[in-house]
């Protein structure tokens, strides 16, 4: 049962427009959720994150945004950039136990 | 600078051939985990450890093993390797915070 799920496995965008990645997931009790970026060979970084009291969370290009009722969130970029190019994942946490990871989205930003 | 560190970053063994996965972070974080990523992108939890000789079992059942004699290190033996063990292991760590922090991944391949 997947709890934590990204249904859109890839996502092509053009440099300078947004990048927007969807996560929906099952369990109401998830209580902070985080985004992370892997490129092939290497392990994942963090990205973003947000707690579940909030709705938005902003770093620089990057804005996370929830929503609870829909149990949905998105991770959005703008602009974009060929950098960006990677597999994104998103994660939910429930109590400080393990991270429940998505599936993963491959972003591929082309000029 | 990395805090978690895994070697070798690439491995290929032959079939039977026993190997040993190291992984070892200077953050004095508790927790510590293994990943299993195949070619698909999902991130697979194949062990954890709460701390100094505490091992759990994971999402996925794996062939390997881990053992946690020290708080900073937390390696991964598989016994005999087959080619179904080719894969990315994946390491990482966590501490009083929500997000994980993982090393450059191995990349295992059994021929």
């Amino acid at each position: 049962d997947q709890q934590v799920k990204q249904n859109s496995p890839s996502l092509s965008v053009q440099e300078g427009r947004i990048s927007i990645l969807n996560c929906d997931y099952t369990n109401s009790m998830f209580d902070y959720f985080l985004w992370y970026k892997k490129y092939p060979a290497e392990g994942p970084t963090f990205l973003i994150s947000i707690s579940s009291i909030k709705d938005k969370n902003e770093d620089g290009r990057f804005t996370v945004f929830l929503n609870k009722s829909a149990k949905h969130l998105s991770l959005h970029i703008v602009p974009s950039q060929p950098g960006d190019s990677a597999v994104y994942f998103c994660a939910a946490i429930p109590n400080t136990d393990k991270l429940i990871f998505g599936t993963g989205t491959r972003l591929q930003v082309f000029p | 600078e990395a805090d978690i560190y895994q070697t070798p970053r690439y491995l290929v063994i032959g079939t039977g051939k026993k190997i040993t996965l190291e992984c070892s972070q200077t953050m004095g974080h508790d927790k510590m985990y293994w990943y299993q990523q195949d070619p698909g992108m999902e991130l697979h939890l194949i062990h954890y450890s709460y701390g100094v000789n505490s091992t759990e079992k994971g999402d996925l059942s794996s062939e390997s093993t881990v053992s946690r004699i020290r708080t900073e290190h937390f390696p991964l033996t598989l016994e005999s390797a087959r080619p179904s063990h080719t894969s990315q292991y994946l390491c990482a760590s966590s501490g009083q915070g929500y997000g994980y922090t993982f090393g450059s991944g191995t990349r295992l391949t059994v021929v």
